[in-house]
């Protein structure tokens, strides 16, 4: 049992570049989210998605997409990267909405140049 | 939206010490509140949660407390060791959005 898997785990990017971060569960778990961590802000929700076709903004939104069109997968898009976004960003999933444990891969590291 | 203060930013204390941790919300709506222990290069990991109907909840070393009326929520370990020593989250939920603290940073001193 894997539980939340993110790749990569480490990504440096020049600005303007695009990439899709990829996280994927293996608990059948409703819930996925994807948080950005930055130093002495806590993690601070991006996108959040209730179940397969069904996505919403956090309090982040702006610069990310995502899509969820299976239970288990639910990448993050960066269309257009920029020195703003170096971050880095967790995956996490739970068996129905936030306010149940929520389980969290363990990161990318994402550096923007 | 809600906004979770958590103080001290950083904590050290003697091995076999208590550490407290305190956090405050704004949205009286929120419901779940659990905590977070992050290790260095690992994601966050969940060692105890309360809800709202409930003012305090123990497991072994660790407890949470919950004043809904003053909208504060606090985080005890007990007989601290030094594999406590990481950061811990504080964070709120109303449903599908959970919102964090900003961290405190718990070194325990052998």
């Amino acid at each position: 049992n894997a539980g939340v898997t993110q790749t990569p785990k480490f990504q440096v990017l020049k600005t303007g570049q695009s990439m899709t971060l990829q996280c994927a569960q293996d608990m059948n778990h409703e819930y996925m989210s994807w948080y950005r961590q930055d130093p002495g802000m806590g993690l601070r929700l991006i996108h959040y998605s209730v179940g397969a076709g069904i996505t919403d903004q956090g309090e982040v939104p702006n610069g990310y997409n995502v899509s969820r069109s299976t239970t288990e997968d639910f990448p993050l898009r960066l269309l257009s990267a920029a020195p703003s976004q170096t971050s880095v960003y967790f995956c996490a999933s739970s068996p129905g909405q936030s306010n149940q444990p929520q389980h969290f891969g363990d990161g990318t590291r994402l550096s923007i140049l | 939206g809600e906004n979770v203060e958590q103080h001290p930013s950083t904590l050290s204390v003697q091995e076999g010490d208590s550490a407290v941790i305190k956090c405050t919300y704004s949205d009286s709506a929120s419901n779940y509140f659990p905590w977070y222990k992050q290790e260095l290069g690992k994601g966050p990991q969940l060692i105890i949660d309360i809800r709202s109907n409930v003012g305090e909840k123990k497991d072994q070393r660790i407890a949470v407390t919950l004043n809904k009326t003053a909208k504060h929520f606090s985080l005890h370990i007990t007989e601290t060791q030094p594999e406590d020593s990481a950061v811990y989250f504080c964070a709120a939920s109303e449903g599908n959005m959970l919102t964090f603290g900003g961290g405190t940073r718990l070194m325990v001193k052998p």
